[in-house]
């Protein structure tokens, strides 16, 4: 499809196993975003690229989580180590750098549920 | 980021408008005014964005006070889909990303 694609949609795991989340954006977005949310909550933010660099990664909440984003494209949220706090659906979107539209809107997968036994 | 005030939820009739208010005194001259909406099981989607002047598009209105401090999102015909939280988000002009509260649930009733 057309749309920002995350996989996998479910995933149940262990704690202290480690875990990776695949995003997939709208070609061409050269901004890229990782959010968590939490059940009842508004989603917060984790992580923002430019590119393939992490130009704002001040939401993320501690050293076991990374992401990368090696070619500028498709990009993998990475946590080590998983904690039952860690539960959560992880959301990624996109975005063009520069709107024509200037919306400045931001494109939302449908995210990926994680859950920590 | 400047803060932004929601009420918990509200209901609606179907067929009928909705006003869904949002108070943020202390927004700053280069902020935008940002509302997405999040059906269930999805990621948040945008609905509308305005700076000073009313903004209208085929999802929904947006109606901004004179000084600012609040703004309305308004539906005009509620629909079963229209069933969502709505986010009311203030984005710096230069900003790149959005800072969610917890928003409005809207329930709508057939």
């Amino acid at each position: 499809g057309a749309g920002v694609s995350q996989t996998p949609s479910n995933k149940v795991t262990e704690k202290g196993k480690y875990v990776e989340l695949r995003c997939d954006p709208i070609s061409g977005h050269t901004a890229l975003y990782w959010y968590r949310q939490s059940l009842g909550q508004g989603p917060e933010f984790l992580i923002y690229f430019q590119g393939t660099g992490a130009a704002d990664d001040s939401g993320l909440p501690n050293d076991r989580f990374f992401a990368v984003r090696p070619e500028g494209s498709v990009s993998t949220l990475k946590i080590q180590r998983t904690e039952r706090g860690d539960s959560a659906v992880y959301l990624c979107a996109s975005s063009l750098l520069r709107d024509p539209r200037n919306t400045g809107e931001l494109f939302f997968g449908e995210g990926s549920r994680l859950t920590v036994l | 980021d400047a803060k932004t005030t929601q009420p918990n939820s509200m209901e609606s009739n179907e067929e009928e408008p909705v006003h869904l208010p949002c108070n943020h005194s202390t927004i700053s001259g280069t902020d935008y005014i940002h509302w997405y909406r999040q059906l269930p099981s999805q990621g948040p989607e945008y609905v509308i964005h305005g700076l000073t002047s009313n903004v209208n598009n085929r999802m929904a209105s947006l109606a901004i006070a004179e000084d600012r401090k609040s703004s309305t999102l308004i539906l005009h015909r509620a629909t079963l889909r229209d069933a969502a939280v709505y986010y009311c988000i203030l984005r710096d002009m230069g900003g790149y990303k959005l800072s969610f509260g917890a928003g409005t649930t809207v329930t709508v009733r057939a």
